[in-house]
Order: structure tokens, then sequence, then C-alpha cells
């Protein structure tokens, strides 16, 4: 049961490009969207995270947008960079304190790839 | 600087043997997690603590145990190892808060080979 549909699985992108990725989750009760950002042989590290009182949130060259109706978030990279290059995750769990409210659902990943 | 430290970053073991994956954290964080890594399939949850001594399974608990004695370590234990979980097996933790989830904290991962 996948609770949290990402795509692409894979993007290739030249230098200076837009960076996309999707997901869409199921659960209504999912309240706090983080991606995490993956590099080889490390563990994934926190990239921007959004909760859904707010359809949109920046941080420097990275995006997330938010539809609530449709159940759908999304990862923009602006300008993107060969240093960029890595495996994202968008995840989902509930808002609120207490142990269960931090189990993370997490998408299957997307590698991707900047061209210089 | 937040550490969350793993035991070993490759381990090959053998079918039916009992395995040990060690985490340690020096946070100071009750919530400790194990997840699954494998391509394709993303990150899944296997077990998670959020005090000691306290447990919940997650969504793929079959054929793992867990074990959190002191505040700091979060073992995942195999059974009997099968070659089905040959994986990369990462640990994570992530401080209680008033509000709502922030950051969670991985390890570098354990690269677990069963032959």
């Amino acid at each position: 049961q996948q609770q949290v549909k990402q795509s692409p699985q894979s993007l290739i992108v030249q230098k200076g490009g837009i960076s996309i990725i999707n997901c869409a989750y199921e659960n209504t009760a999912f309240d706090y969207f983080p991606w995490y950002q993956q590099f080889p042989g490390k563990g994934p590290a926190l990239l921007i995270a959004i909760r859904p009182d707010v359809s949109e949130k920046k941080e420097g060259r990275f995006t997330i947008s938010f539809n609530k109706s449709a159940k759908q978030f999304s990862l923009h990279i602006m300008d993107s960079q060969p240093g960029d290059s890595a495996t994202y995750f968008c995840a989902a769990s509930r808002w609120g304190s207490g142990g269960s409210n931090y189990k993370l659902t997490f998408g299957k990943g997307t590698l991707l790839t900047v061209n210089p | 600087d937040v550490k969350v430290t793993q035991s070993s970053r490759y381990l090959v073991k053998r079918t039916g043997e009992k395995v040990f994956l060690e985490c340690v954290q020096d946070m100071d964080h009750e919530n400790m997690f194990w997840y699954r890594q494998d391509p394709g399939l993303g990150l899944r949850l296997i077990y998670f603590s959020y005090d000691v001594k306290m447990k919940e399974k997650g969504d793929i608990p079959e054929g793992y145990s867990v074990s959190r004695e002191k505040k700091e370590r979060f073992s995942l234990i195999l059974e009997s190892a099968s070659t089905n979980q040959t994986s990369m097996y990462l640990c994570a933790t992530h401080p209680h808060g008033t509000g709502g989830p922030s950051e969670a904290f991985f390890g570098q991962g354990t690269r677990l080979t069963v032959v």
C-alpha cells in the first residue's frame, strides 16, 4: 500500500534549468510534507518542508507548491546546479507532538542528475 | 553537531544468523526509527521507539525486532537473517517538540548483505 506516490523515478536536467518532482498522497490525515535530499553514501537530510496552511514555501532556489484539494505537492529547483544531483524523497506525516506524529511515509524517490 | 552513528557501514551475514544493527545518538532525542531503503521502493519504516523500552511496529516489521534499553541506543535485530533482508538500513532520530514534526536526523546507513 503506497500512500505517497512520487514521480518521476529519474530526472535529467541541464545546468540552469528547472527540476520539478511531484508527489501525491492518499491519507487525508497527513498534515506535514517534508522533502529530503540524499547524496550517495549519506543518509537523507531535510531540505524543505511545508504545512498545508500555506500553498507555497520558498527557500533559496527550492520551492514547495502544495494543492490540498488535489492532495498533491511538488518540489521545484530553480537554476539547477550539478551539486543538486542527488536522490530526492517526498514524505508525509501527521502534524502534532508525540512519537507517532513523527513517523514519515516516504515516496519512492527521484534520482536527479544535473548535467554541466 | 548532530550525530547519529550506526555501528557498521557494511555487513555480510549468512542466512539464518541472528544479526544486530546498532544505532547511537548524541542529541538526547526521545524518538528513534529504523527504516529500510531499497531501490525503487524508497524508505519504509520497520519499527520506531518514542521512549526507553517503548516500541511500535512500522509498516514492515515482519522478521525484525528492536531493543531500546537506553535513550541513546536503538538496536534492530534480525532474528534469523534471510536473503530478502539484504538492504540498506537507516536509523533516524527526531526530537520531541510541543508543536509538530521538525527535522529527522539520519545516520549514514548500514548496507547489509545476507548470503
